[in-house]
């Protein structure tokens, strides 16, 4: 299986900031992978596919970059509704999620 | 638009089984697979299997095998998730997703709200 291990667990950061999330691969899955932001209660919301392509709807400040082991997601300049929980997915073998990374308000 | 609809909750039994459907609308059902995720009280998202909704092929996580199986039925648009030999473990939020480019392995663009299944005596 591939493992994926996101980093850091917890992030402290203030409106304004700009922020960096890393996930790291296992083994190599070439561009698979996807960032999602989670709220409590609520279904995760889809961020970036294939690395660092946009979805539709999700504002510009969010940009995610990486292939083969190493990814990040940035987040240019936190607004307050960005403070929630990150993951990232690969799905290059099946699927698997990091096990996320909480932002808070510092 | 767009939509996966769970039912809220289930209370099950230890060593029981729970089936949780997921009515999908707003597109062709077949285009596209059916993922299954869950999440325990306070922890991550853990991929259960998917499904393809074209042809009935399905992949199941390991750690799973054997105690789970994801069906569909074409003629009402609508993807089940069964678990057997529930365990407290089990407790979680059980989400169903769809792949997001089609039938294999994808991202998910559109999640249900999510069925949380507890599993006590």
């Amino acid at each position: 299986d591939i493992q994926m291990t996101q980093s850091p667990s917890t992030l402290s950061a203030s409106v304004g900031d700009r922020v960096t999330i890393t996930c790291r691969a296992s083994q190599s899955i070439s561009t698979w992978l996807a960032w999602y932001q989670q709220k409590p209660g609520k279904a995760p919301k889809l961020l970036i596919y294939k690395a660092s392509n946009l979805q539709s709807g999700v504002p510009s400040r969010f940009s995610g970059s990486g292939s083969g082991t190493e990814f990040t997601l940035t987040i240019s300049s936190l607004q307050p509704d960005d403070f929630a929980t990150y993951y990232c997915q690969q799905y290059n073998t099946y699927s698997t999620f990091g096990q996320g990374t909480k932002l808070e308000i510092k | 638009q767009v939509q996966l609809v769970q039912p809220g909750a289930e209370v099950k039994k230890p060593g029981a089984s729970v089936k949780v459907s997921c009515k999908v609308s707003g597109y062709t059902f077949i285009d596209h697979g059916i993922h299954w995720v869950r999440q325990a009280p306070g922890q991550g998202l853990e991929w259960m299997g998917w499904i393809s909704a074209y042809n009935g092929n399905t992949n199941y996580a390991q750690k799973l095998q054997g105690r789970v199986t994801v069906t569909t039925d074409t003629s009402t648009s609508t993807a089940y998730m069964e678990l057997r030999s529930l365990r407290s473990d089990d407790t979680a939020v059980y989400y169903c997703a769809r792949g997001r480019g089609g039938d294999g392995y994808y991202s998910y663009d559109y999640w249900g709200q999510g069925t949380l299944v507890t599993v006590s005596s």
